[in-house]
């Protein structure tokens, strides 16, 4: 099975403007997350769609956004950047979010904002 | 509230020792820790994950302990190799309110040879 698929890998914009990722998951996974990671904060859970529907949120602000599609595909939108938002921003999908379904990571895209 | 610490943020060893990453969390009614190795430029890998109904489990030379009643739980790479090197990620699924996935802060390894 292919894995994790996100793109672009890197990405450089401009503060005030937006951009969009997209994470296509494993085939069969409906479950996608999304994480922010930066060098002195880790790991932190930005959102979670399952069938199209986000199930959780984590504590960022209303600019952070995202959708999945019928196909699990799954997009996430920053409007506004900030310096503060360059980071790698990693999706993961499972089976499921539940115990019985480990998240399986795609490389990651790069944003610097300038 | 729900949070995950990780300790210690780095640790160094010499080629064959032991390392130990510790891990407590705070939803006493998370049942599922897995644990993440990520080299760098890479992304996360699942490296092994324990359930709350078992206290330890092994994978060759990585193994992972866990206390319910402390909250805390263990990772345990033995006669560790240059190639163990990355930063791990402990993390806890959360069941207060939504349901996720939170992570450890990260510990970066260094084996030297």
């Amino acid at each position: 099975k292919a894995g994790v698929t996100q793109t672009p890998r890197y990405l450089i914009k401009t503060r005030g403007q937006q951009v969009t990722l997209s994470c296509s998951p494993i085939s069969g996974h409906r479950s996608v997350s999304w994480y922010q990671q930066t060098p002195g904060q880790g790991l932190q859970f930005l959102f979670e769609y399952f069938s199209e529907t986000q199930r959780n949120k984590g504590n960022f602000p209303g600019r952070f956004s995202g959708r999945q599609f019928s196909n699990s595909r799954s997009e996430m939108n920053v409007s506004t950047l900030e310096l503060g938002d360059s980071a790698l921003y990693l999706c993961a999908s499972s089976t499921q979010l539940d115990v019985n379904s480990p998240l399986h990571f795609g490389n990651g895209t790069r944003l610097t904002v300038t | 509230g729900e949070n995950v610490e990780q300790h210690p943020s780095t640790l160094s060893v010499q080629e064959g020792d032991s390392a130990v990453i510790k891990c407590t969390y705070s939803d006493s009614a998370s049942n599922y820790f897995p644990w993440y190795k990520q080299e760098l430029g890479k992304r996360p890998q699942l490296i092994i994950d324990i359930r709350s109904n078992v206290g330890e489990k092994k994978d060759q030379r990585i193994a992972v302990t866990l206390n319910k009643t402390a909250k805390h739980f263990s990772l345990h790479i033995t006669e560790t190799q240059p190639e163990d090197s990355a930063v791990y990620f402990c993390a806890a699924f959360m069941n207060t309110g939504f349901q996720k996935l939170v992570f450890g802060t990260g510990t970066r390894l260094l084996v030297s040879p």
